[in-house]
């Protein structure tokens, strides 16, 4: 069955920068697309970007522009993303989810990471 | 960007009914519309895919229609552990998504 495994929850102080990381399984990793999705505290999802498992193509957000980097480990089918520069409002859970077959929709989610930022 | 927005923010019903949950884009998005449920503590579920198809997995009381702005997912009648708040998404022609608000389905 497929699986996203996701690292686990990470303390940083503002400024610095944290590295996620996503496993999956189940299925063959570089024909689907990762995207990265969050979520504030007691609030929506925001979607981040997305990169090709099979080429490493990437799109993000236009808001996170500069300061997140999507890549991945075809060897080890990891999706990892880095975000820098944190501030108190990077603070969230952050999901990898896998692009469905179309690329229009994320079917599968791997279980969250809790990313606080603070002083 | 395309907005998606959702009403009503929240929805208070009670067991056995049903609920109908709005979302609407500001411009058209096709029938590319995906709908997921999440519940506290846990990640987000994909419902429904192409505006009317359902996941995997998925029990026929949940349905979704609409095409180009405007969108419906009906949940024909309430269970338990339907009771929680769904999502809206789109993708543009450029590769990005975005995320309805959301509604919060409660009992009443």
């Amino acid at each position: 069955q497929v699986q996203l495994v996701q690292s686990g929850a990470e303390v940083k102080k503002p400024g610095a920068s944290v590295k996620v990381s996503c496993k999956a399984s189940g299925y063959t990793f570089t024909s689907y697309g990762i995207s990265w999705v969050r979520q504030a505290p007691g609030q929506g999802l925001e979607w981040m970007g997305w990169i090709s498992a099979y080429n490493g193509n990437t799109n993000y957000a236009q808001k996170l522009q500069g300061r997140v980097t999507m890549t991945t480990d075809t060897s080890t089918s990891t999706a990892y993303m880095e975000l820098r520069s944190l501030r108190s409002d990077d603070t969230a859970v952050y999901y990898c989810a896998r692009l469905g077959r179309d690329g229009y929709n994320f079917d599968y989610w791997g279980q969250g990471t809790l990313v606080t930022v603070s002083s | 960007e395309i907005v998606l927005t959702q009403s009503p923010a929240t929805l208070s019903l009670s067991p056995g009914e049903r609920a109908t949950l709005s979302c609407r884009a500001s411009q058209s998005v096709s029938s590319y519309l995906a709908w997921y449920q999440q519940k506290p503590g846990q990640a987000p579920r994909l419902l429904i895919y192409d505006a009317s198809n359902r996941a995997t997995g998925i029990p026929a009381r949940f349905s979704g229609s609409g095409s180009g702005t405007d969108f419906t997912l009906t949940i024909s009648s309430l269970e338990p552990e339907d009771f929680a708040v769904y999502y809206c998404q789109q993708r543009s022609n450029w590769q990005a998504f975005t995320f309805g608000p959301g509604t919060k389905v409660d009992i009443k």
